[in-house]
């Protein structure tokens, strides 16, 4: 099993250009979420899918989509980049949404640079 | 979710027993405790959860006290892997601002 993957593993952008992160799991879960972390911080959820053809908004949206796109994909989309969207972007999944089933399986993140 | 004390820094021996501590005193009652760790430029890895009986799986040892107010994560042999940032936290349902914030966590160093 690859657990979870992502793709790119490094990006840079130009402020104003767009582009969308990908994320697959197979480990059959039903839940996933994007995070991102800054420099010396913790995560902070983006946006999260608690089962397929679900989407719901976490504590830092406002820049984003998502769409989930079956229950193996859960894309991240960035319509026009700003410096402040630089950071570490993780995507998780989880068995569930909720304890004591929502222990999070992590990829291992997108580096992501706006100039 | 409630918030969670760790300390900043802690050293172990390789072969010796880390014994991470947390406090959670404002912890509720549904509110699960879990561990996670970081090292350095990966993702997050689960380590254990538990809501009020001792836990434990193949990574590691999850002690809560009676009060719930506290819990100690214990790796039983650190290895020089073990290095990297644990984080307690303690969360109920997921929500729109139930964020994953680990906050500072406490930064294991083994040492040979």
């Amino acid at each position: 099993n690859a657990g979870v993957t992502q793709t790119p593993k490094f990006q840079v952008l130009k402020t104003g250009q767009s582009m969308t992160l990908q994320c697959a799991q197979d480990m059959n879960h039903n839940s996933m979420y994007w995070y991102r972390q800054d420099p010396g911080m913790g995560l902070r959820l983006i946006y999260y899918s608690a089962s397929e053809g679900t989407t719901d908004k976490g504590e830092v949206p406002n820049g984003y989509n998502v769409s989930r796109l079956n229950k193996r994909e859960f894309s991240l989309r960035l319509e026009s980049a700003a410096p402040s969207q630089t950071s570490v972007y993780f995507c998780a999944s989880s068995e569930a949404p909720n304890p004591p089933y929502n222990e999070q399986f992590f990829g291992p993140g997108t580096r992501l640079t706006v100039l | 979710d409630a918030k969670t004390t760790q300390p900043p820094s802690m050293d172990c021996a390789e072969g010796r027993a880390a014994n991470l501590p947390c406090n959670h005193s404002t912890i509720s009652g549904n509110e699960y405790v879990y561990w996670y760790r970081q090292i350095h430029s990966q993702g997050p890895q689960y380590i254990i959860h538990g809501l009020k009986n001792n836990e434990t799986n193949e990574m590691a040892s999850l002690i809560i006290t009676e009060d719930r107010k506290s819990s100690t994560l214990i790796l039983p042999h650190a290895t020089l892997r073990d290095t990297a940032v644990y984080y307690c936290i303690v969360r109920v349902e997921i929500s729109f601002n139930n964020d994953m914030r680990f906050g500072a966590g406490t930064r294991l160093t083994v040492k040979p």
